[in-house]
């Protein structure tokens, strides 16, 4: 298995208050990921990382920021958690440019805002 | 924009009862397609990868195939075990990964 590590892997938090989920590799990727997912919307991305300090969006990202400030942790911060998001969050990584450039998956992170 | 499709939503297979999921795409610099098997409470695995049209892959009771605008998945005689959700991918020239909703196989005895 990929060395991806989230934590934690279950939160149950209060709206309004601030959430940060992790994510901790031991592959050495570039390229790291976090999506979202939500019955009948399939996987959807948020933000995503090709190096260190270097993000951008995905198609869902109002609401959350993002930070990686090593190679090995990409951070994702729910400023002021709302109901939306609740939702299972799953961190992928990718050797993106090199000949295998298949996502890895991490186990998830159940998050439930009450 | 990116964009999955695939179809069906849900195949309730009897156990040896082959059949296909389908994928179709539209993606702006295809790096490549992949194909997911997602357990209840689990993380994506990864299972495949196409690059080009034609090409094809196997695996066990699965066999994936491309063309320029869809991928099929195939499973031949299936088990049980085989039962899950089934999730195509395209990767866009920035890095992206564009995922479909899936295929939800249960394949009964």
């Amino acid at each position: 298995d990929a060395g991806i590590t989230q934590s934690p892997r279950h939160k149950v938090t209060e709206t309004g208050t601030p959430v940060t989920l992790r994510c901790h590799q031991t592959e050495n990727h570039r390229y790291m990921y976090w999506y979202r997912q939500d019955p009948g919307h399939g996987l959807r991305l948020i933000h995503y990382s090709y190096g260190v300090k270097d993000t951008d969006k995905g198609e869902v990202s109002d609401g959350y920021s993002v930070s990686r400030s090593k190679t090995e942790d990409f951070l994702l911060t729910l400023e002021s958690a709302t109901s939306s998001q609740t939702s299972v969050y799953f961190c992928a990584i990718s050797a993106v440019g090199t000949v295998n450039t298949e996502a890895f998956f991490g186990q998830g992170t159940r998050l439930t805002v009450v | 924009e990116d964009q999955v499709t695939q179809s069906p939503e849900a195949l309730r297979l009897q156990e040896g009862e082959s059949s296909s999921l389908n994928c179709s795409y539209t993606v702006s610099g295809l790096r490549g397609l992949f194909w997911y098997r997602q357990d209840p409470g689990k993380g994506p695995e990864f299972l495949f990868t196409l690059y080009s049209a034609g090409e094809e892959k196997e695996k066990e009771r699965l066999k994936a195939t491309l063309t320029k605008k869809e991928s099929f998945l195939h499973i031949t005689a299936p088990k049980p075990e085989d039962s899950a959700t089934y999730l195509c991918a395209v990767q866009d020239s920035w890095g992206k990964f564009q995922f479909g909703a899936g295929t939800q196989v249960v394949v009964t005895p």
